[in-house]
């Protein structure tokens, strides 16, 4: 399984530009980057994903490189309620094949 | 649009005894796939089910069952619990046709405590 690299925690201020990283080196090129966060005791939420091309929805912006071995979830504004462990995700394999392997994500502090 | 819903929310066992963890999908989903989170850890991958059948599972014991019905509903059953059961149970619901570009939905869980 292509494996993500993230670090541990980051911190931020509340309006500014959140920007976590992740490393994925050994993506393969059919292999999907997905952003998952999760607020303590809740179920993860969805927030992103992306092959190639850049995304951005409603919630948050992905970039990926031009290689594919990294990518930046970006946050516009943070606000208090982004407080949350962020899972960089690497989906392997497709349809019957394809499933989620969660590392121990970025606990991102939103601090007033 | 409901999202995906599991009952109970919170369920304490005693050692040795069996439970089951229900799970409905999000409107439209016909991919069911539960994961197993300890406190402090991410989620981990238990088994994933499409029509109506176990299609592939994570490193579990047999332990560990599941079933999907016609409706695309599940259940995970655990028969006996070991202390290392308790956990917080996670169902995602997603749809087959998108593949890999089809997001997961996650359900906010059952917290199993056992004692």
């Amino acid at each position: 399984d292509a494996k993500t690299t993230q670090p541990p925690s980051m911190d931020c201020a509340e309006g500014r530009a959140a920007n976590l990283p992740c490393n994925h080196s050994t993506i393969s090129g059919n292999e999907y980057v997905y952003w998952y966060r999760q607020i303590h005791s809740q179920g993860p939420q969805y927030i992103i994903h992306g092959l190639k091309n850049n995304e951005t929805n409603e919630m948050a912006s992905l970039i990926i490189t031009e290689d594919r071995k990294s990518s930046t979830l970006i946050l516009p504004h943070a606000t208090l309620r982004d407080t949350a462990v962020y899972y960089c995700i690497v989906r392997v394999g497709a349809g019957a094949n394809s499933k989620l392997t969660f590392g121990k994500g970025i606990t991102l502090s939103v601090r007033p | 649009d409901a999202g995906v819903t599991q009952s109970p929310t919170h369920l304490i066992k005693t050692r040795g005894q069996q439970v089951t963890l229900r799970c409905s999908p999000k409107s439209g989903h016909d991919t069911v796939s539960w994961y197993q989170q300890a406190l402090g850890q991410g989620p981990q991958f238990i088994f994933q089910y499409y029509e109506e059948e176990e299609r592939q599972r994570g490193n579990f014991p047999d332990r560990f069952s599941g079933h999907q019905f016609p409706n695309y509903s599940s259940e995970l059953n655990v028969n006996a619990l070991l202390l290392g059961d308790s956990a917080l149970y996670l169902c995602a619901s997603s749809l087959e046709a998108g593949g890999a570009n089809s997001p997961l939905h996650f359900g906010n869980g059952t917290r199993l405590t056992v004692t």
